[in-house]
């Protein structure tokens, strides 16, 4: 089962930072939080991962409670292409590190 | 850089068939990983493939098999099809490192219609 928990579905207009946010309350020392997107059909796409310090990329910020029990992903400015499922995953790296995806929030940007 | 590569795009198989898909993984990548996901639920881990060998695999029957070959690429075989093996399958390729595997990246993906 996933180790996370996130909201069904969520709206955001075009323009403004879409704030995702995903609770992993029983996540381990070794868990790191990685963030994927699936865009209808295709394949997941790698967003941004991090383990207690906050991370930014060209993509997205993601935002790590001090306690690592909950996490926020910032899409700072979000079109109308960002609409997908984001997935919330923590994840064991070594030993294989398989990824365990739960449902995911179904995010919609509007015009 | 190719990114991960899947084929075919698109399969139809009648139940009781076998059906083989294939994976070229991201330029540098060593580790494969595919993934099975029904419509509507995210995608469930089958199995993983380092040097040669299978590494880890997740809860599903032995009619899934796979291998990897020298160049690293991958194929996933699935025998005595049912219609619930139906779904999109998912290739992810990562680099492994002093016994971790690094970020997966996935393919586009096979999508499995089973008649």
């Amino acid at each position: 089962d996933a180790k996370t928990t996130q909201p069904p579905s969520m709206d955001c207009a075009e323009g403004r930072a879409a704030n995702l946010p995903c609770n992993h309350s029983t996540i381990s020392g070794n868990e790191y939080v990685y963030w994927y997107r699936q865009i209808h059909s295709q394949g997941p796409q790698y967003i941004i991962h991090g383990l207690k310090n906050n991370e930014t990329n060209e993509m997205a910020s993601l935002i790590i409670t001090e306690d690592r029990k909950s996490s926020t992903l910032i899409l700072p400015h979000a079109t109308l292409r960002d609409t997908a499922v984001y997935y919330c995953i923590v994840r064991v790296t070594n030993q294989g590190g398989k990824l365990i995806f739960g449902q995911g929030t179904e995010l919609s940007v509007k015009p | 850089d190719a990114g991960v590569t899947q084929s075919p795009t698109h399969l139809i198989k009648t139940r009781g068939q076998q059906v083989t898909l294939r994976c070229s993984p991201k330029s540098g990548h060593d580790t494969v990983s595919w993934y099975q996901q029904a419509l509507g639920q995210g995608p469930q881990f089958i199995f993983q493939y380092y040097e040669e060998e299978e590494r880890q695999r997740g809860n599903f029957p032995d009619r899934f098999s796979g291998h990897q070959f020298p160049n690293y690429s991958s194929e996933l075989n699935v025998n005595a099809l049912l219609l619930g093996d139906s779904a999109l399958y998912l290739c992810a390729s990562s680099r492994s490192r002093t016994g971790e595997r690094d970020t997966q990246y996935f393919g586009p993906g096979t999508r499995l219609t089973v008649l």
